[in-house]
């Protein structure tokens, strides 16, 4: 089924440095999310974009988290600066426009904020 | 917002026996309902989508009810077996929202 790419699988990081998380989402896709999961614990929505902008963002969507996808190439979620409380999978999903909300992950990011 | 809540967390469930995982909302409007498979260190996948009021349906080795009069969303392991174990996450969304998701419910198959 299509696949949704995500770069690095792991990193490590010292608190206080910027990390980049990196999504190729399905081709033909418009719709990107990405969503954090702590360690045994749920899925949480951090934020949508479309069409070059944020459409909806949660709470856990701090001012130090910003994403993008510049001229069609990655989809990227940076963190600066990191904190320990960052220490996550993050997911990256995508959807096409008429898909029924249907969304398809990517195998995570895993941060680990030392 | 909407809120998601699954039980139970933790399911042990014998090989061939079935097993209930189940997820009530609170939006009356949600629309798209989602269940999804999670094993460890690996990404979710879709096991099922369902939008229509209390319906039954079947998947390989699974059956998912939605009863939106109740505001509950339920998925049957029938017959389980070793691949089954896994986390099970419950999904829910208006009609172009972002999923709320459930806690997860982590199975365990043992013989």
């Amino acid at each position: 089924g299509p696949k949704v790419l995500q770069i690095p699988s792991h990193q490590i990081i010292d608190m206080g440095q910027m990390v980049t998380l990196n999504c190729d989402p399905v081709s033909n896709h418009l719709y990107f999310y990405w969503y954090k999961q702590i360690l045994g614990q749920q899925m949480e929505f951090l934020v949508n974009f479309y069409n070059g902008k944020v459409m909806e963002k949660s709470k856990l969507f701090k001012d130090q988290f910003s994403v993008e996808r510049p001229d069609g190439s990655y989809f990227t979620l940076k963190i600066q600066p990191t904190a320990l409380e960052d220490s996550a999978v993050y997911f990256c999903a995508s959807r096409p426009t008429f898909s029924g909300n249907t969304l398809y992950f990517g195998e995570g990011s895993r941060l680990i904020v030392v | 917002g909407e809120q998601v809540e699954q039980r139970p967390p933790h399911l042990s469930v014998r090989e061939g026996d079935s097993a209930v995982i189940t997820c009530t909302y609170t939006d009356p409007n949600s629309y798209y309902f989602f269940w999804y498979k999670q094993e460890p260190g690996a990404s979710l996948q879709l096991l099922m989508k369902v939008f229509s009021s209390t319906e039954i349906n079947e998947g390989q080795g699974f059956t998912v009810l939605l009863n939106k009069k109740d505001k509950r969303l339920s998925l049957n392991l029938t017959a389980a077996h070793p691949g089954d174990s896994a986390a099970y996450f419950c999904a829910v969304s208006g009609y172009a929202q972002g999923l709320t998701f459930g806690l997860g419910t982590r199975v365990s198959v043992f013989p």
